[in-house]
């Protein structure tokens, strides 16, 4: 069975500061994992994703995360928060086998304080 | 690029009524979901199908019934509408076999009165 946990269900940092939102995953194959970003009354939208080739995985707006095995973690990180970064972050894993279900974790309510 | 359409954005209906959301998408996946979103309890699955005309339950599935009858379109129906209903409903589509991501729609924020 596959899960995910992340850290902290609300994060605030003020502009210009780093960003670290954590995701620690389980699964017994080797996973896909995939960082997906809601804005208000909105769906999601992939921000990027980890599928067994570089463990380091560059998204979009500035965001990074990378795969650490031996953690069992995929940390989403960006450098320098920007206002229109506050939203709902989810990490989510699945695996190569068929039709296989997405776990979601419970989000992280990113504020960034101006 | 990849487009998952739901029929509406906001709905209102009545406790009782039967209610059916709609979701299309344009890819030929094979995958689709139906996620509700609720505050502080993340996304829940409802349902997924994996084919036309095929279904899995997901993890609460009681009181909603999912429609494949072509590969685009994966209809969730609320047999009997209930206040606890209320949520915000999503759909997503996928390719199988793939380690490609989800494709969400916009949502239905479903209301029950």
């Amino acid at each position: 069975a596959q899960s995910v946990t992340q850290l902290g269900s609300h994060v605030s940092v003020s502009e210009g500061a780093l960003v670290l939102l954590r995701c620690n995953y389980s699964s017994s194959v080797p996973p896909y994992l995939f960082w997906y970003v809601q804005y208000p009354n909105q769906g999601l939208q992939l921000l990027l994703k980890y599928t067994s080739a570089a463990t380091l995985v560059k998204g979009i707006n500035g965001f990074e995360a990378e795969f650490k095995k031996s953690e069992t973690s995929f940390h989403l990180t960006k450098p320098s928060a920007h206002m229109s970064d506050a939203a709902e972050y989810f990490c989510a894993v699945t695996s190569k086998t068929s039709y296989d279900k997405v776990i979601f974790g419970p989000g992280t309510s990113l504020s960034v304080i101006p | 690029d990849v487009k998952v359409t739901q029929s509406s954005r906001y709905l209102v209906k009545r406790t009782g009524e039967k209610v059916f959301l709609e979701c299309v998408q344009d890819m030929d996946h094979e995958n689709m979901f139906w996620y509700r979103q609720d505050p502080g309890l993340g996304l829940r699955l409802i349902y997924f199908s994996y084919d036309v005309k095929m279904k899995e339950k997901g993890d609460i599935p009681e009181g909603y019934s999912v429609s494949r009858e072509k590969k685009e379109r994966f209809s969730l129906i609320l047999e009997s509408a209930s206040t606890n209903q209320t949520s915000m409903y999503l759909c997503a589509s996928r390719e199988m076999y793939s380690n490609q991501p989800q494709h969400f729609g916009d949502g239905t924020r479903l209301s029950i009165l």
